[in-house]
């Protein structure tokens, strides 16, 4: 099976901060690779697939990018609404995986 | 617009047997592969297994062979996920998404193993 990790695990920031969060595969997947977010008590929500694309209404702020093994979800000025989870999930092959997560908090 | 409508609350004993079911709406069901992904407390995402809704062919993840079954219904555009065996580690919200990028998501059920 494929093994994703993430960095950092949590992370502090304040409102209009730059974040980013990596995201490694432990072998070439291609741009097969989607990011989420989840807050708590929610159903998880696609923000990126095909490591870059955008999903359908997600605000531009967020933003993908990597090929192959390593991954970077962006997030370009943090909104109070974006305070949650994040993970990323590869899907190139079976059993697609995903990430331990990363949560963002208020710092 | 696509939404993913998931079956109520379990409350089951160890050893037993639970069904979600997952109806789809929105979009044209066949189209798109349902996958399944449960959530414990506290805990990350762990994928269980996909079916392809026009073919109903599945594929799980090994940790779960021989204790899932997914099937589906088209005529009600309904997917279902069966979890034998129950156990107290099982308990988890138990979420369908549609498609291999995950696009929607139902909004889970959650499934408690308790005795």
């Amino acid at each position: 099976d494929i093994q994703m990790t993430q960095s950092p695990s949590s992370l502090s920031a304040s409102v209009g901060d730059r974040v980013t969060i990596t995201c490694r595969a432990s072998q070439g997947i291609s741009n097969y690779l989607a990011w989420f977010q989840q807050k708590p008590g929610k159903a998880p929500k696609s923000l990126i697939y095909a490591a870059s694309s955008l999903q359908s209404g997600v605000p531009s702020r967020f933003s993908g990018s990597g090929s192959g093994t390593d991954f970077t979800l962006t997030i370009s000025s943090l909104q109070p609404e974006d305070f949650a989870t994040y993970y990323c999930q590869q899907y190139n092959f079976y059993p697609f995986t995903f990430g331990p997560g990363t949560k963002v908090d208020i710092k | 617009q696509v939404q993913l409508v998931q079956s109520g609350a379990e409350v089951k004993k160890p050893g037993a047997s639970v069904k979600v079911s997952c109806k789809a709406s929105g979009y044209t069901f066949t189209n798109y592969d349902i996958n399944w992904v449960r959530q414990a407390t506290g805990q990350g995402l762990e994928w269980m297994g996909w079916m392809s809704p026009k073919s109903g062919n599945t594929g799980y993840a090994q940790k779960f062979q021989g204790r899932v079954t997914i099937t589906r219904n088209t005529s009600i555009s309904t997917a279902y996920m069966e979890l034998r065996s129950l156990r107290s580690e099982d308990t988890a919200v138990y979420y369908c998404a549609r498609g291999e990028r995950g696009s929607h998501w139902g909004p889970g059920t959650l499934v408690t193993v308790s005795s």
